[in-house]
């Protein structure tokens, strides 16, 4: 399976933008990327997801390197309520099945 | 938007003890729903497909007769903890619905 490589944590300041990584570089030609977002004691929340060009919706955007092995969550003004634990996260396009990685908690200092 | 309803929030039971968790897609039909556990600071893991009308796919290592799954309508998936112990203590999650994918709140399994 697919896997993804995110940094453990990342801490960023209030009302800044934030760019969160992510590695698949064995992801195939048909793997959706999806990012969501968990905080404690609560199901995952959805941000964003895309298959091969750029993405922008109202709470983040996604940006997909050209090779599809790396991509980067963009939070373009992060707020207190930002803090959580962010996967990124690769979808089997057979099945729609979620393989999570391990995440990435992010600190927002006010 | 589209919600995933699950319930109960959080139980307590003592050992040897069944539970059942209600995973409920509220304003949309889910022919697939799937169901995962979460242990404290770990991701979460897949443990089953749910599938409307037919027999759930298992991940490997999941029990299927511990963990018994029934999604007998499109709006309803059930999964059954049989014959609970300590070690099935978790937070356990469903989701439904393709791109994007709507989860509950999650279920808190304490066993005695």
């Amino acid at each position: 399976d697919a896997k993804t490589t995110q940094p453990n944590s990342m801490e960023s300041n209030e009302e800044e933008p934030v760019h969160l990584p992510c590695n698949h570089s064995t992801i195939s030609g048909t793997d959706y990327i999806h990012w969501y977002r968990q905080l404690p004691s609560q199901g995952p929340e959805y941000v964003i997801h895309g298959l091969t060009s750029n993405v922008n919706n109202r709470m983040a955007s996604l940006a997909i390197a050209e090779d599809r092995k790396s991509s980067t969550l963009i939070l373009h003004r992060a707020t207190l309520r930002d803090a959580a634990v962010y996967y990124c996260i690769l979808e089997r396009d057979s099945n729609y099945q979620l393989i999570w990685g391990a995440g990435t908690k992010l600190i927002i200092k006010p | 938007g589209a919600v995933v309803s699950q319930h109960p929030s959080w139980v307590i039971c003592k050992s040897g003890t069944s539970v059942k968790i209600e995973c409920r897609s509220l304003d949309f039909q889910a022919t697939t729903m799937f169901w995962y556990r979460q242990f404290p600071k770990q991701s979460l893991m897949l443990m089953a497909t749910s599938n409307e009308g037919s027999k759930a796919t298992y991940e490997q290592g999941v029990e299927k007769d511990k963990f018994l799954i029934n999604h007998a309508s499109l709006t309803l998936s059930t999964l059954t903890v049989t014959s609970a112990h300590p070690e099935d203590s978790s937070f356990y999650i469903c989701s439904a619905g393709r791109r994007p994918q709507h989860f509950g709140d999650g279920t808190r399994l304490s066993i005695l």
